[in-house]
Order: C-alpha cells, then structure tokens, then sequence
C-alpha cells in the first residue's frame, strides 16, 4: 500500500522559515516525481510544485517561485519542501502527493502550516 | 496559470446524475489529455476519481465517468448516493505545471 506521511508543520511567525517532509513507503520512491500542493483553509487545492526523480528538474507555481524549494533524499525515501520569507497567505494544509505519468494519483493526509506573530 | 473554472455547487437526489464541468484554455485542458478528478470529504485528502480525462482507478466506482471536448472537461457521477456528497476537483497538466480547478461543493438532496 502506498503511503505518504508528511511533517513538519506547525505555528510559525512572518518572515520566518520551514522544512516540510515527506515520507514515502509502499512504493519504488525514487522512480516517481512528486508534488506539493496546498490548501487554504475553507479554499480549494492550489498545485506548488514538482519535482522529477533524481531531483534534477523543479517546477514551481508563480506565486512561491523564489521562496519555495523542493528537493528529495531517495536514500531516505523522503520529499523536502523548504519555505522562507513566511507569509500570512502561506497558511495552509500542504499535502505531498506522488505523479504516476502526468496524474496526482496518491496523496499524504497533509502537515498544516499557520502563519501568525 | 489561472485556475480552472467550475461551478461552485451542484445538487442532486439519490439515484439521480450530476455533471461538474470544468472549463480551461488550449494551454492546459485543451492541449493535454491529462485531465484528473479528484473527490475530498470534509477534513480529508483528494482522492483520485478520474484520470488521463476518463480513465477510472481501480476500485473507483463506474457510476464515475469523465469526457473531454476541447477547453472543457467534465465528470458525471450516475445513480447519486449520500456517499458522493463532497468537494470535486478537476486538475489538468499544463505544460511544465498543473493547475487545480476552484472546485464544486456536491450536495446530496
């Protein structure tokens, strides 16, 4: 069975930083891309970003493009995803979820993210 | 990478079919035939319900259908149950990123 468990979240204050991760099991982890894609509370599921399987090629969403970094450890099955210059409209549940050819297939339960001072 | 449109909510009674429609542009629907649906209950993740624009995942339901004609892709649910009742997502590849649509509240009457 395909698992995805991510961490990390938690109450952070503007301005600060974050590292997201994502445990992978149930499957080869380092023969899929993976994404990250968020969810404002009470709002609807935005993509933010992809990477490919040896982590040499990342895409990201416009509006995190120069704060967000995803990168991946395939020695440790894991999905990263570092955030810095917090903002208030980063709040958010943010769910890993791996690609299989070009679709979101399965997702993590998600990590929640509150941004306040 | 405007989002996708669809309509807020639909309804339906038990035993009836609703179709969500999900309009794009020709740089995303319109180019790819990798259009996903995707069901979220309250307070869980998506679940796949759709994929490549009407390919089902194993264990999904036949009353889920999915169509694509040109921007718009759409996705029918046959034969409503109280089940069924919960937030849908279409999501389409649209060359180097993905883009989710707004999503549509389903209420079961």
């Amino acid at each position: 069975e395909v698992q995805l468990v991510e961490s990390g979240g938690g109450l952070f204050q503007p301005g600060g930083s974050l590292r997201l991760s994502c445990v992978g099991s149930g499957f080869t982890f380092s023969s899929y891309w993976m994404h990250w894609v968020r969810q404002a509370p009470g709002m609807g599921l935005v993509w933010v970003s992809r990477i490919n399987t040896d982590g040499t090629y990342t895409g990201y969403a416009d509006s995190v493009k120069g704060r967000f970094t995803i990168s991946r450890d395939n020695a440790k099955n894991t999905l990263y995803l570092q955030v810095n210059s917090l903002r208030a409209e980063d709040t958010a549940m943010y769910y890993c979820a791996r690609d299989l050819s070009g679709t979101i297939d399965n997702w993590g339960q998600g990590t929640l993210v509150t941004v306040s001072s | 990478q405007s989002a996708l449109t669809q309509p807020a909510s639909v309804s339906g009674s038990p035993g009836q079919s609703i179709t969500i429609s999900c309009t794009g542009t020709s740089s995303d629907v319109g180019s790819y035939n990798l259009v996903s649906w995707y069901q979220q209950h309250l307070g869980k993740a998506p679940k796949v319900m759709i994929y490549d624009g009407s390919k089902r995942p194993s264990g999904v339901s036949n009353r889920f259908s999915g169509s694509k004609s040109g921007n718009t892709a759409s996705l029918t649910i046959s034969g409503l149950q109280a089940e069924d009742e919960a937030d849908y997502y279409c999501c389409s590849y649209a060359g180097s990123n993905w883009v989710f649509g707004g999503g549509t509240k389903l209420t079961v009457l």
